[in-house]
C-alpha cells in the first residue's frame, strides 16, 4: 500500500512568488491535513479537509489557502511569499470520521529567498 | 484551546536501557486522543503509538508503551531496551474528533553506545 506522497521534495522561491505544494493520500483515506515546521514555531496546523471541504483552519494568514480534488488529493497555495514561510511542510492522511490517526509524507521543504 | 507541554527539549539513553519521555496537555474535552510520533533526520513522521482517552488500559507496541495518568493530564513514553535506531525527535500529539493535531515542541532523545 503507497503511503503519503508529498510533491516537490525541494523548492526554492523568491520572496513575492507564490507556490503551490501538492500531497497524495494513502488510497481510501478522505482527510488530509497540512502542517508547517519550523525551528521556531514547532509543528503548527494549517487546515484539514475532508471529502473536498475544509473542516478546520489553523491561525494562518489568508495568503495560505488549500483544496482537496475529489480523489482526496490536495493541493497548498502560498501567495505572496515572506522570507518566514521557509520550512517543512507536512501532509498527513487519514480516514476522516472518527479514526484520526494521522500518516505523514515525507513533506516538502520550502526555501524563500 | 488544547495545549501539550514537553518539558525535556533533549534526553540521552544507553543502548539497551529505558528512558521515559514526559508530556502533559490540556484540554477540556473528554473524548480525545494522544500520540507519540517519532521524526528521525529524514524528517519523515513516523506514529510510535496512540491512546484513545476513554481506554483505561496503557497503550503498548512492542518495546514501546506509554503511562497515561488523564486526571493528571500526563502521557509519557517508555521505551525499553533503546537501540541505536531509536535516536529520533519525539512529538507527543493530541487530537479530538476535528482530526487536528496538537503537537508539543518536542524531545530530542540521543542513544549512546
Amino acid at each position: 500500500k503507497a503511503g503519503v506522497t508529498q510533491t516537490p521534495r525541494y523548492l526554492i522561491k523568491t520572496r513575492g512568488q507564490q507556490v503551490t505544494l501538492s500531497c497524495s493520500p494513502i488510497s481510501g483515506h478522505r482527510s488530509v491535513s497540512w502542517y508547517q515546521q519550523t525551528p521556531g514555531q514547532g509543528l503548527q496546523f494549517l487546515f484539514e479537509y475532508f471529502s473536498e471541504t475544509q473542516r478546520n483552519k489553523g491561525n494562518f494568514p489568508g495568503r495560505f489557502s488549500g483544496r482537496q480534488f475529489s480523489n482526496s488529493r490536495s493541493e497548498m497555495n502560498v501567495s505572496t511569499l515572506e522570507l518566514g514561510d521557509s520550512a517543512l511542510y507536512l501532509c498527513a492522511s487519514s480516514r476522516g470520521g472518527t479514526n484520526t490517526e494521522a500518516f505523514f509524507g515525507q513533506g516538502t521543504r520550502l526555501t524563500v529567498v | 484551546a488544547q495545549t501539550v507541554t514537553q518539558s525535556q527539549p533533549e534526553m540521552s539513553v544507553q543502548e539497551a536501557e529505558t528512558v521515559t519521555l514526559s508530556c502533559t496537555y490540556d484540554t477540556s474535552e473528554s473524548d480525545y486522543y494522544l500520540f507519540w510520533y517519532k521524526q528521525p533526520p529524514s524528517r519523515q513522521m513516523i506514529l510510535v503509538i496512540r491512546q484513545e482517552a476513554y481506554k483505561q488500559q496503557n497503550a503498548t507496541e512492542n518495546r514501546f508503551s506509554v503511562n497515561f495518568q488523564k486526571a493528571a493530564k500526563s502521557f509519557s513514553l517508555k521505551i525499553s531496551d533503546s537501540q541505536l535506531g531509536d535516536a529520533a525527535m519525539y512529538f507527543c500529539a493530541y487530537s479530538s474528533r476535528s482530526g487536528k493535531l496538537v503537537f508539543g515542541a518536542g524531545t530530542i532523545l540521543r542513544v549512546k553506545s
